[in-house]
């Protein structure tokens, strides 16, 4: 396993579009994370998901966003009506946790979504 | 709620002088503590973690963090740093009962001949 995986990697879009951005994460990990990061800041939570069930949603997370994890493998990231704002990195990562385990997240290499 | 600081935004620094990067958090119950690195362009790569035991964790290429508990501190160090250090290092904390990363703001490492 090569660690997650993102899809596409760059994004540019007009403003008003939808856009769907795709994690894969580390084959065993039951936890799936989304950050946003923007330019000169560190990355900002969100949203997760444990196996198929998202737990927390962040105040970040407009109704224009949703996001999915039907299986409880991959992830997707939709952004409607896509506003110059979203212009953004979108990291995505995973973790294991389990008993006495404490997960440790390891991130993609993001996608990033430039709105014009 | 739990927060974390990295006050210095830039540190420049000579080629195999040491450096210290400084990250204070806040949080009102048990941390666990972490430093990223950022390559241009590339997603975060955990560098070094601290969840429990030795308050001292050290990572494969050389740097080290120290927990400190009573400063509320996770200085990440290195003794001579290289050339291909060059590279923006977050410092970030969850908890035991969170489970998402807060991170602070990034301190750019620009390491000069």
């Amino acid at each position: 396993d090569t660690g997650v995986s993102q899809d596409p990697r760059h994004k540019i879009t007009k403003r008003g579009q939808n856009v769907t951005f795709r994690c894969d994460p580390i084959s065993e990990h039951n936890r799936l994370y989304w950050y946003r990061q923007t330019l000169g800041q560190g990355p900002e939570f969100l949203t997760y998901f444990q196996n198929e069930a998202q737990l927390e949603k962040s105040r970040l997370l407009s109704d224009r966003f949703s996001a999915e994890r039907p299986k409880g493998s991959f992830s997707t990231l939709e952004i409607q009506r896509t506003e110059q704002g979203d212009s953004a990195m979108y990291l995505c990562a995973s973790s294991f946790t389990g008993y006495r385990r404490k997960d440790e997240q390891y991130f993609g290499p993001g996608t990033r979504l430039t709105v014009t | 709620a739990q927060s974390v600081t990295q006050l210095d935004s830039q540190v420049p620094v000579f080629e195999e002088a040491p450096v210290e990067l400084r990250c204070n958090y806040s949080s009102s119950v048990s941390v666990y503590l972490f430093w990223y690195v950022q390559y241009p362009n590339q997603g975060l790569q955990l560098l070094l973690k601290y969840l429990s035991g030795s308050t001292l964790v050290e990572s494969i290429n050389g740097f080290e963090a120290e927990f400190n508990k009573s400063q509320t501190s996770f200085h990440l160090r290195k003794p001579s740093v290289h050339i291909s250090d060059t590279a923006e290092y977050f410092c970030a904390v969850n908890t035991g009962t969170a489970s998402k990363l807060t991170f602070g703001t990034g301190t750019r490492l620009q390491v000069t001949l």
